[in-house]
């Protein structure tokens, strides 16, 4: 158990709908990530939080968004969503300025 | 552009042989390096790192080694057994704190 948490594990949903993913980094980590992995390809990185503030952003779509919140946990909000968003989203959560991150067991999206 | 790269899409190995996983990156403002393993349906799980200032970290039967000349990383399992067959990722990140970036993955799978 990495000791970051992710809801849901699974999540099935229409094309055009909005989905909310959630993540709870380990206690007393400060940074998050959000990745997203797209059938057997590498993780891509999305967006990094720390502290609360928007600290690095990759190739992240407009249609997405992302929020720490005060307690540290993060939120992903996919919108307008299309059947190629379906992917693997992963949350990983570092103490600070170095060292491993630590993974979450993912949220699998499928859009249909 | 894929900056850190691992061209072998696949790795099979027999049980107790030693398994050489190799990375190549092109951002020489890399500074730390780290390799996951993956399990299907679960998230990646933190193997062993390595800083730019040392050129080999070891830790029980995993080793990495760094070659900074040639952008070259290489991570050895002695002995392989059976439940090291997962998805082996490697990443880099530059300064304190960035992002990860990952490679593609290796499928490594540890025959009887």
């Amino acid at each position: 158990d990495s000791g970051v948490t992710q809801t849901p594990k699974h999540l099935i949903t229409a094309t055009g709908q909005r989905v909310t993913l959630r993540c709870s980094p380990r206690s007393g980590d400060l940074s998050v990530y959000w990745y997203q992995q797209s059938l057997d390809q590498g993780l891509q990185f999305l967006i990094q939080y720390y502290n609360g503030e928007e600290r690095a952003k990759g190739n992240i779509l407009e249609r997405f968004s992302a929020q720490q919140f005060p307690d540290l946990h993060s939120e992903l909000n996919l919108s307008s969503l299309e059947l190629g968003d379906s992917a693997l989203y992963f949350c990983a959560s570092r103490f600070g300025t170095g060292g491993e991150a630590f993974f979450g067991q993912g949220t699998r999206l499928t859009v249909v | 552009d894929q900056q850190v790269k691992q061209n072998s899409p696949s790795l099979s190995v027999q049980e107790g042989r030693i398994s050489i996983l190799n990375c190549d990156y092109t951002n020489s403002m890399f500074d730390y390096f780290l390799w996951y393993k993956k399990y299907p349906a679960e998230g990646p799980t933190f193997l062993i790192s390595i800083s730019s200032i040392k050129d080999k970290n070891e830790d029980g039967r995993f080793t990495v080694f760094l070659n900074k000349s040639a952008k070259h990383l290489s991570l050895h399992i002695v002995p392989s057994q059976p439940g090291d067959s997962a998805v082996y990722f490697c990443a880099a990140s530059t300064g304190g704190g960035n992002k990860l970036t990952f490679g593609t993955g290796t499928q490594l799978k540890v025959e009887l």
